[in-house]
């Protein structure tokens, strides 16, 4: 069992649509940051949640934050292809030290 | 134009051989990061680097050796390697070696790498 749960792995989906991936936790996060990385380049931050139940927008992405701060989501309204790439969310656990850990993420395909 | 420089982008490289891969930040931090990205799997630290020195090497088999020059370069030596080994490997950087809310993680573009 992983400390970061992402979900779903893989999401396939037409442009112009709405999507929502998840990373979920057990522990509590210090903070949470949010990558894009896209086919054959490195992950690129951006987000970064502090505070539970913030939430930060960057034009059509939304991020969230849970109130107890073991969750968190990214939403992103009207899809574009330009938005395809794998989501990487990365938390610091305050009970691990503050180290960042990974999830697996999610890969997202948006089709024209 | 990513800050942090990687080569090569793609290596191949039989079991025998000894290889190197490379990592410059031109952003001026003080800490550099060696990650291993496999599918399908979280990314898994492997080294870090503070001022040049190793602060942290997560339980990495010794065919897999470090070095780190300045607080600019770092490097990853490669020696029998496994097919298992085959991945893409990141370079990252960060202001200090404490990654924090605000000081998160710049990565370069990685290296693909093959062992046969």
């Amino acid at each position: 069992t992983q400390l970061l749960e992402q979900s779903p792995q893989f999401l396939s989906i037409q442009e112009g649509e709405n999507l929502t991936v998840y990373c979920n936790s057990s522990s509590v996060f210090s903070s949470l940051q949010w990558y894009r990385q896209e086919p054959g380049e490195g992950p690129v931050l951006l987000v970064t949640v502090v505070t539970g139940g913030e939430v930060k927008k960057l034009k059509r992405l939304t991020f969230q934050f849970g109130d107890a701060r073991k969750d968190s989501s990214l939403h992103i309204t009207a899809a574009q292809p330009g938005d395809t790439g794998l989501y990487l969310c990365a938390g610091l656990f305050m009970e691990y030290g503050n180290k960042l850990v990974f999830g697996a993420g999610t890969i997202l395909r948006v089709k024209s | 134009e990513t800050g942090v420089t990687q080569t090569p982008r793609h290596l191949v490289m039989g079991m025998t051989n000894k290889k190197s891969l490379k990592c410059e930040q031109h952003l001026g931090h003080n800490a550099m990061y060696w990650y291993k990205q496999s599918a399908k799997k979280p990314l898994e630290l492997m080294f870090v680097y503070n001022f040049k020195e190793q602060t942290e090497n997560n339980s990495v088999p010794s065919r897999f050796s470090p070095e780190c020059p300045n607080s600019s370069h770092l490097f990853l030596h490669l020696h029998t390697l496994q097919p298992e080994d085959s991945a893409l490997y990141l370079c990252a950087s960060s202001p200090n070696g404490r990654v924090s809310y605000n000081s998160p993680l710049h990565f370069g573009n990685g290296t693909r790498l093959t062992v046969t």
